[in-house]
């Protein structure tokens, strides 16, 4: 089955760090483009970030771009999102989800992992 | 950047009704459309994408249509385990957008 399992989710305060992991399994990783996305309680969703199957072509959002990283490592199977200077406004329950067009860049995500909560205060 | 609007908001249903849901795009994104379903505590799953191509595995009362900046899901006969949170989401151009959700819950 393919699978996404986040981690590193927790309680940091406002400017402070942390890095989250996305562990995959199931599928090539090395072969499919990945995103952040996350939603703030009670409210939407928020696209954050994608990396391509190399890490050389990024994409980040306004509200983040300049405090987080995105960064894969295809021989750990793994996607990060390193998160400096968070804001109260960055609590979120965080996804990770890949592009389904293996090979390619379709833009949606499928699947998408359980999430992990992070909590700015 | 692009801005994707839902409607409704909300919808009050009963089991076997038809409830159609609206995305507008502000500008457009061809067929770079998809739909996704979100129960509580969960993550969203993908059920349409290309506006309109249905997901392996979802069931075939769930429809899409539209192009260009003007979209629509369609549940023909609402289940018990279809009320949830619906987002649409445009994948035209980064930044990637969604809709603000509409929520299906029971009349």
């Amino acid at each position: 089955d393919v699978q996404l399992v986040e981690s590193g989710g927790g309680l940091v305060q406002p400017g402070g760090s942390l890095r989250l992991s996305c562990a995959a399994s199931g599928f090539t990783f090395s072969d499919c483009g990945m995103n952040w996305v996350r939603q703030a309680p009670g409210k939407g969703l928020e696209w954050l970030s994608y990396i391509a199957i190399t890490g050389t072509t990024i994409f980040y959002t306004d509200s983040v771009k300049g405090r987080f990283t995105i960064s894969r490592d295809n021989a750990k199977n793994s996607l990060y999102l390193q998160m400096n200077n968070l804001r109260d406004e960055d609590t979120a329950v965080y996804y990770c989800a890949r592009d389904p067009d293996c090979g390619g860049n379709s833009g949606w995500f499928d699947p998408w992992g359980q999430g992990t909560l992070v909590t700015v205060s | 950047d692009i801005q994707m609007t839902q409607s409704p908001s909300s919808v009050s249903a009963s089991v076997g009704d038809r409830v159609t849901i609206t995305c507008r795009a502000s500008q457009g994104i061809d067929n770079y459309l998809a739909w996704y379903q979100q129960k509580p505590g969960k993550a969203p799953k993908l059920l349409i994408y290309g506006a309109s191509s249905l997901q392996s595995g979802v069931p075939s009362r769930f429809s899409g249509r539209g192009s260009g900046t003007n979209f629509t899901l369609t549940i023909s006969s609402l289940q018990p385990e279809d009320f949830a949170t619906y987002f649409c989401q445009q994948a035209n151009s980064f930044p990637l957008t969604f809709g603000g959700g509409t929520k299906v819950d029971i009349k």
